[in-house]
């Protein structure tokens, strides 16, 4: 089955660093998404990437979708004490019902 | 936030007897998922739902079983809890498979 695989797993950075999570699929994605989970949180819906190559900007945020549609990352520019969680990547390849398979996540860590 | 809620919010229970999580949406979206998360292994897909009384496995369905018999209720039962149950699950709801979604606040629960 479609496998997501999400490095690193863990990221420790100083506050004002910057920070990148990547994604890698097993099978061409439809579509991935990015999910962040705050602690003792639920996970809450980031942003959506459909098309070929496509970069996405939310704030201090950038989201890039690999030309093969197989990959992905999430890059944070100078982190803030808000910016703590954990980001899960989640794609979807087919058209089942069953929706997505997330990736395991990356940790991150900011010390002030 | 989505209107999503579940219940019982904490449970500490005892090897051998079942249990019942509840999800409730009042959003009307036609998918339901039942994840697990546990440290080390991200969100996991327990059972899904397309409709009302449509339902079907996900990754680890085995000792689960789910009920839908309403839009709005996504039943889940641990038949015989065993302490590899203990865990954070999550509910999730979707308009359309493999889209966006929305995640409920998540029960934690504990087999002793």
């Amino acid at each position: 089955g479609q496998q997501v695989m999400q490095i690193p797993q863990y990221q420790h950075v100083q506050e004002g660093e910057d920070f990148t999570t990547y994604c890698n699929s097993s099978t061409t994605l439809s579509n991935i998404q990015w999910y962040k989970q705050r602690p003792g949180g639920h996970p809450v819906f980031l942003i959506q990437l459909v098309k070929s190559g496509e970069v996405k900007k939310q704030k201090r945020l950038t989201f890039q979708f690999g030309e093969a549609k197989k990959n992905s990352s999430l890059h944070i520019t100078a982190t803030q004490t808000t910016d703590v969680g954990t980001y899960f990547c989640a794609g979807r390849s087919g058209g089942g019902a069953d929706g997505l398979t997330f990736g395991k996540g990356t940790h991150l860590i900011i010390q002030p | 936030d989505a209107g999503i809620t579940q219940s019982p919010r904490h449970k500490v229970t005892e090897t051998g007897t079942p249990v019942t999580l509840r999800c409730h949406q009042t959003e009307n979206h036609r998918y339901m998922y039942w994840y697990r998360q546990d440290p080390g292994h991200g969100l996991r897909l327990i059972h899904y739902s397309y409709g009302v009384k449509d339902t079907d496995k996900g990754e680890v369905s085995d000792g689960y079983s789910v009920s839908r018999s309403k839009t709005e209720d996504f039943l889940l039962t641990l038949e015989s809890a065993t302490s590899s149950q203990t865990s954070v699950y999550f509910c999730a709801i979707s308009g359309l498979g493999g889209e966006t979604q929305y995640f409920g606040p998540g029960t934690r629960l504990l087999v002793l």
